[in-house]
């Protein structure tokens, strides 16, 4: 596509529920990265894939937290059991190699747990 | 470990006013420099960026910025802002040769006073 797609734009969810957001990059971009936009916090790195894997997983907060990316394209973040910490701006971004070059962002997901 | 910091956190402007927008960096090695700007209701989008060269660059509608390696800073500049320029600004930086992950600051919020 011609930007970064996330869905859903919002999620209220409630506390104790799991929730899958969804991340579709530009075709073609290999590195996929999610970041956390929390109130007051800036943003903050999640993870990080190369295609379908994830070399760098080192900012997942907690084992609650895991993603996946299937066919080098759409990847998923999951969080399990969702406390009201989890609420934040979820965002993704995709770029062409591994991102030195900077990326582009999506408008992502704001999760509320309620 | 990386951080970066933003020094400051709201900043009001009449327009025609010059800008200048603080940032520091912690890494004794060589890096690469970003500004990303968040509109409001949008997605982040780059600015401008330093991997080499002229520390002196220019980026997207009249933005610039200086990287000074003996002072880790790469402030952002512009000469007059325009109410337009009412974002929220990010400065991150990367270390070439890992993941491309970005370490951001925590964001300025400039509001400019038409």
């Amino acid at each position: 596509g011609a930007g970064v797609s996330q869905s859903p734009s919002n999620k209220v969810t409630e506390k104790g529920k799991d929730v899958e957001l969804r991340c579709d990059p530009i075709s073609g971009h290999t590195a996929l990265y999610w970041y956390r936009q929390s109130l007051g916090q800036g943003l903050e790195f999640l993870i990080y894939f190369q295609g379908n894997s994830a070399p760098d997983k080192s900012g997942l907060p907690s084992d609650r937290f895991s993603a996946e990316r299937t066919g080098g394209s759409v990847s998923t973040l999951t969080i399990q059991r969702t406390q009201q910490e989890d609420s934040a701006v979820y965002l993704c971004a995709s770029s062409q190699q591994r991102g030195s070059n900077g990326y582009t962002f999506g408008s992502g997901t704001r999760l509320t747990v309620v | 470990a990386q951080s970066v910091s933003q020094h400051n956190h709201h900043v009001i402007l009449s327009e025609a006013a010059s800008l200048e927008l603080g940032c520091n960096y912690s890494y004794g090695g060589t890096v690469n420099l970003f500004w990303y700007v968040q509109y409001p209701g949008q997605h982040l989008q780059l600015l401008l960026k330093y991997f080499s060269g002229d520390p002196l660059v220019k980026g997207i509608k009249g933005f610039e910025a200086e990287f000074i390696k003996s002072k880790f800073s790469f402030n952002l500049r512009k000469p007059s802002v325009q109410w337009s320029d009412t974002a929220e600004y990010f400065c991150a930086v990367s270390s070439p040769g890992n993941t491309g992950k970005l370490i951001f600051g925590q964001g300025t919020t400039l509001q400019v006073k038409p």
